[in-house]
Protein backbone atom coordinates (compact mmCIF):
# COMPACT_ATOMS: atom_id res chain seq x y z
CA UNK A 1 0.00 0.00 0.00
CA UNK A 2 1.14 3.20 -0.71
CA UNK A 3 1.81 5.34 2.60
CA UNK A 4 2.97 8.80 1.73
CA UNK A 5 1.37 11.05 -0.46
CA UNK A 6 3.03 13.53 -2.16
CA UNK A 7 1.30 16.69 -3.18
CA UNK A 8 1.31 18.62 -5.63
CA UNK A 9 0.91 15.45 -8.34
CA UNK A 10 2.46 17.92 -11.01
CA UNK A 11 4.76 20.99 -10.40
CA UNK A 12 5.72 23.57 -13.02
CA UNK A 13 8.14 26.71 -12.54
CA UNK A 14 10.20 28.97 -14.80
CA UNK A 15 14.39 28.41 -13.91
CA UNK A 16 15.31 29.73 -11.00
CA UNK A 17 12.35 29.38 -8.55
CA UNK A 18 12.01 27.87 -5.75
CA UNK A 19 10.26 24.37 -5.84
CA UNK A 20 8.41 22.86 -2.88
CA UNK A 21 6.76 19.50 -2.67
CA UNK A 22 5.16 17.87 0.37
CA UNK A 23 4.38 14.75 1.49
CA UNK A 24 2.16 12.65 4.43
CA UNK A 25 2.11 9.66 5.58
CA UNK A 26 0.10 7.94 8.11
CA UNK A 27 2.26 5.59 10.47
CA UNK A 28 5.11 6.13 13.06
CA UNK A 29 8.38 6.29 10.94
CA UNK A 30 11.62 5.77 11.54
CA UNK A 31 13.03 7.99 9.09
CA UNK A 32 11.98 9.46 5.55
CA UNK A 33 13.48 9.66 2.37
CA UNK A 34 13.45 11.44 -0.87
CA UNK A 35 14.24 10.03 -4.35
CA UNK A 36 14.47 11.28 -7.66
CA UNK A 37 13.85 9.46 -10.70
CA UNK A 38 14.59 10.85 -14.22
CA UNK A 39 12.30 9.01 -17.18
CA UNK A 40 10.69 6.51 -15.08
CA UNK A 41 13.92 4.59 -14.47
CA UNK A 42 16.07 4.12 -11.97
CA UNK A 43 16.22 6.85 -8.42
CA UNK A 44 18.54 8.42 -6.87
CA UNK A 45 18.51 9.17 -3.43
CA UNK A 46 18.54 12.72 -2.58
CA UNK A 47 18.50 13.08 1.50
CA UNK A 48 17.47 11.01 4.57
CA UNK A 49 15.45 12.58 7.37
CA UNK A 50 15.70 10.93 10.51
CA UNK A 51 12.49 10.97 13.10
CA UNK A 52 13.94 13.24 15.65
CA UNK A 53 15.33 15.71 13.18
CA UNK A 54 12.96 18.38 12.28
CA UNK A 55 15.70 19.91 9.37
CA UNK A 56 18.25 19.01 7.05
CA UNK A 57 19.64 20.45 4.17
CA UNK A 58 21.81 19.26 1.40
CA UNK A 59 23.08 21.63 -0.93
CA UNK A 60 19.79 23.33 -2.88
CA UNK A 61 18.10 20.92 -1.25
CA UNK A 62 16.26 21.96 2.24
CA UNK A 63 13.90 18.93 3.90
CA UNK A 64 11.47 19.25 7.07
CA UNK A 65 10.01 16.79 8.96
CA UNK A 66 7.03 17.48 11.31
CA UNK A 67 5.90 14.13 13.22
CA UNK A 68 3.15 15.54 14.68
CA UNK A 69 1.29 16.71 11.11
CA UNK A 70 2.98 12.98 9.90
CA UNK A 71 4.14 15.32 6.81
CA UNK A 72 7.50 15.87 5.46
CA UNK A 73 8.34 19.29 2.47
CA UNK A 74 11.45 19.28 0.19
CA UNK A 75 12.44 22.45 -1.11
CA UNK A 76 14.71 22.74 -3.56
CA UNK A 77 15.99 26.50 -4.22
CA UNK A 78 17.09 28.05 -7.41
CA UNK A 79 15.63 25.55 -9.85
CA UNK A 80 17.29 24.79 -12.86
CA UNK A 81 16.06 22.70 -16.13
CA UNK A 82 18.41 19.37 -14.75
CA UNK A 83 16.11 19.31 -12.29
CA UNK A 84 12.98 18.15 -13.82
CA UNK A 85 12.35 14.81 -12.77
CA UNK A 86 9.59 13.11 -10.54
CA UNK A 87 10.28 13.57 -6.88
CA UNK A 88 9.43 10.70 -4.07
CA UNK A 89 9.06 10.20 -0.82
CA UNK A 90 9.57 7.14 0.60
CA UNK A 91 9.50 6.10 4.50
CA UNK A 92 10.98 3.83 6.54
CA UNK A 93 8.41 2.77 9.47
CA UNK A 94 9.36 1.85 13.01
CA UNK A 95 9.27 -1.26 13.89
CA UNK A 96 10.66 -4.21 12.82
CA UNK A 97 10.68 -4.07 9.50
CA UNK A 98 12.13 -0.84 9.09
CA UNK A 99 13.94 -1.51 6.05
CA UNK A 100 11.23 -1.33 3.70
CA UNK A 101 10.21 1.61 2.11
CA UNK A 102 6.97 2.70 1.04
CA UNK A 103 6.77 5.27 -1.71
CA UNK A 104 4.04 7.47 -2.42
CA UNK A 105 2.94 8.49 -6.09
CA UNK A 106 5.43 11.00 -6.96
CA UNK A 107 5.57 14.45 -7.91
CA UNK A 108 6.46 15.66 -11.52
CA UNK A 109 8.37 18.88 -11.37
CA UNK A 110 8.86 20.46 -14.90
CA UNK A 111 11.24 23.33 -14.94
CA UNK A 112 10.96 25.58 -17.56
CA UNK A 113 14.18 27.41 -18.94
CA UNK B 1 32.63 3.04 -7.93
CA UNK B 2 29.92 0.54 -10.14
CA UNK B 3 26.18 1.51 -9.17
CA UNK B 4 23.65 -1.09 -8.86
CA UNK B 5 23.19 -2.81 -12.86
CA UNK B 6 20.16 -4.65 -13.73
CA UNK B 7 19.64 -7.08 -17.25
CA UNK B 8 18.22 -6.99 -19.59
CA UNK B 9 17.13 -3.44 -19.91
CA UNK B 10 13.98 -3.94 -21.61
CA UNK B 11 12.69 -7.60 -21.84
CA UNK B 12 9.63 -8.56 -24.12
CA UNK B 13 7.34 -11.39 -23.65
CA UNK B 14 4.47 -13.30 -24.79
CA UNK B 15 1.63 -14.04 -21.69
CA UNK B 16 2.42 -17.39 -20.25
CA UNK B 17 6.24 -17.32 -20.59
CA UNK B 18 8.61 -17.21 -17.87
CA UNK B 19 11.06 -14.52 -17.11
CA UNK B 20 14.32 -14.16 -15.39
CA UNK B 21 15.11 -10.63 -14.33
CA UNK B 22 19.23 -10.14 -13.01
CA UNK B 23 20.40 -7.68 -10.52
CA UNK B 24 24.19 -6.68 -9.65
CA UNK B 25 24.22 -5.21 -6.03
CA UNK B 26 26.93 -2.06 -5.19
CA UNK B 27 29.94 -4.32 -3.83
CA UNK B 28 29.96 -4.81 -0.32
CA UNK B 29 25.88 -4.01 0.18
CA UNK B 30 24.69 -6.83 2.09
CA UNK B 31 21.25 -5.83 2.01
CA UNK B 32 19.23 -6.07 -1.37
CA UNK B 33 15.60 -5.36 -2.72
CA UNK B 34 13.04 -5.66 -5.58
CA UNK B 35 10.59 -3.41 -5.93
CA UNK B 36 7.77 -2.73 -8.77
CA UNK B 37 6.62 0.30 -10.41
CA UNK B 38 3.45 1.04 -12.52
CA UNK B 39 1.52 3.49 -13.49
CA UNK B 40 -1.63 2.29 -11.71
CA UNK B 41 0.25 1.22 -8.51
CA UNK B 42 3.14 3.51 -8.08
CA UNK B 43 6.35 1.53 -6.83
CA UNK B 44 6.12 -1.13 -4.22
CA UNK B 45 8.10 -3.38 -2.24
CA UNK B 46 8.53 -7.10 -3.77
CA UNK B 47 11.40 -8.66 -1.16
CA UNK B 48 14.08 -7.88 0.87
CA UNK B 49 17.59 -10.05 1.15
CA UNK B 50 19.82 -9.55 3.88
CA UNK B 51 22.93 -11.00 4.32
CA UNK B 52 21.79 -15.20 5.08
CA UNK B 53 18.66 -14.03 6.77
CA UNK B 54 15.72 -15.88 5.23
CA UNK B 55 14.08 -13.07 3.21
CA UNK B 56 11.16 -11.14 3.55
CA UNK B 57 8.93 -12.12 0.69
CA UNK B 58 5.66 -10.30 1.76
CA UNK B 59 5.26 -7.86 -0.65
CA UNK B 60 5.44 -10.79 -4.15
CA UNK B 61 2.22 -10.56 -5.60
CA UNK B 62 1.74 -14.17 -6.08
CA UNK B 63 3.43 -17.49 -6.16
CA UNK B 64 4.56 -16.42 -9.96
CA UNK B 65 7.23 -14.80 -8.48
CA UNK B 66 9.87 -15.80 -6.93
CA UNK B 67 13.71 -14.64 -5.97
CA UNK B 68 16.51 -15.78 -4.90
CA UNK B 69 20.44 -13.76 -4.00
CA UNK B 70 23.67 -16.44 -4.66
CA UNK B 71 26.37 -15.99 -2.67
CA UNK B 72 25.36 -12.95 -0.95
CA UNK B 73 25.14 -11.01 -4.36
CA UNK B 74 23.78 -11.11 -7.02
CA UNK B 75 19.86 -11.46 -7.39
CA UNK B 76 17.42 -13.43 -10.07
CA UNK B 77 14.08 -12.48 -9.76
CA UNK B 78 11.96 -15.05 -11.57
CA UNK B 79 8.27 -14.49 -12.74
CA UNK B 80 6.30 -17.83 -14.32
CA UNK B 81 3.69 -18.13 -16.69
CA UNK B 82 3.71 -14.23 -17.12
CA UNK B 83 0.25 -12.26 -17.05
CA UNK B 84 -0.58 -8.99 -18.82
CA UNK B 85 -0.73 -7.70 -15.62
CA UNK B 86 2.88 -8.17 -14.41
CA UNK B 87 4.32 -5.65 -17.09
CA UNK B 88 5.95 -2.96 -15.36
CA UNK B 89 9.54 -1.62 -14.15
CA UNK B 90 11.08 -4.04 -12.18
CA UNK B 91 13.62 -1.94 -10.02
CA UNK B 92 16.78 -3.61 -7.60
CA UNK B 93 18.06 -1.41 -5.12
CA UNK B 94 21.07 -2.43 -2.44
CA UNK B 95 22.02 -0.85 0.74
CA UNK B 96 24.77 -1.21 3.57
CA UNK B 97 21.82 -3.02 5.60
CA UNK B 98 22.78 -3.53 8.85
CA UNK B 99 21.32 -0.26 11.19
CA UNK B 100 18.06 1.71 10.14
CA UNK B 101 20.37 4.50 9.89
CA UNK B 102 22.38 2.88 6.90
CA UNK B 103 18.89 3.01 5.28
CA UNK B 104 19.96 4.78 1.89
CA UNK B 105 19.19 2.54 -0.84
CA UNK B 106 20.95 2.95 -4.40
CA UNK B 107 18.97 1.76 -7.14
CA UNK B 108 19.50 0.23 -10.78
CA UNK B 109 18.30 2.01 -13.87
CA UNK B 110 15.19 -1.21 -13.74
CA UNK B 111 14.15 -3.69 -16.56
CA UNK B 112 11.38 -2.62 -18.59
CA UNK B 113 8.74 -5.99 -18.78
CA UNK B 114 6.49 -5.87 -21.08
CA UNK B 115 3.76 -9.07 -21.75
CA UNK B 116 1.83 -9.10 -24.52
Amino acid sequence: SQQGEEDPQALSIQEGENATMNCSYKTSINNLQWYRQNSGRGLVHLILIRSNEREKHSGRLRVTLDTSKKSSSLLITASRAADTASYFCATSNSGGSNYKLTFGKGTLLTVNP
Amino acid sequence: GAGVSQSPSNKVTEKGKDVELRCDPISGHTALYWYRQSLGQGLEFLIYFQGNSAPDKSGLPSDRFSAERTGGSVSTLTIQRTQQEDSAVYLCASSLGGRAGRAEQYFGPGTRLTVT
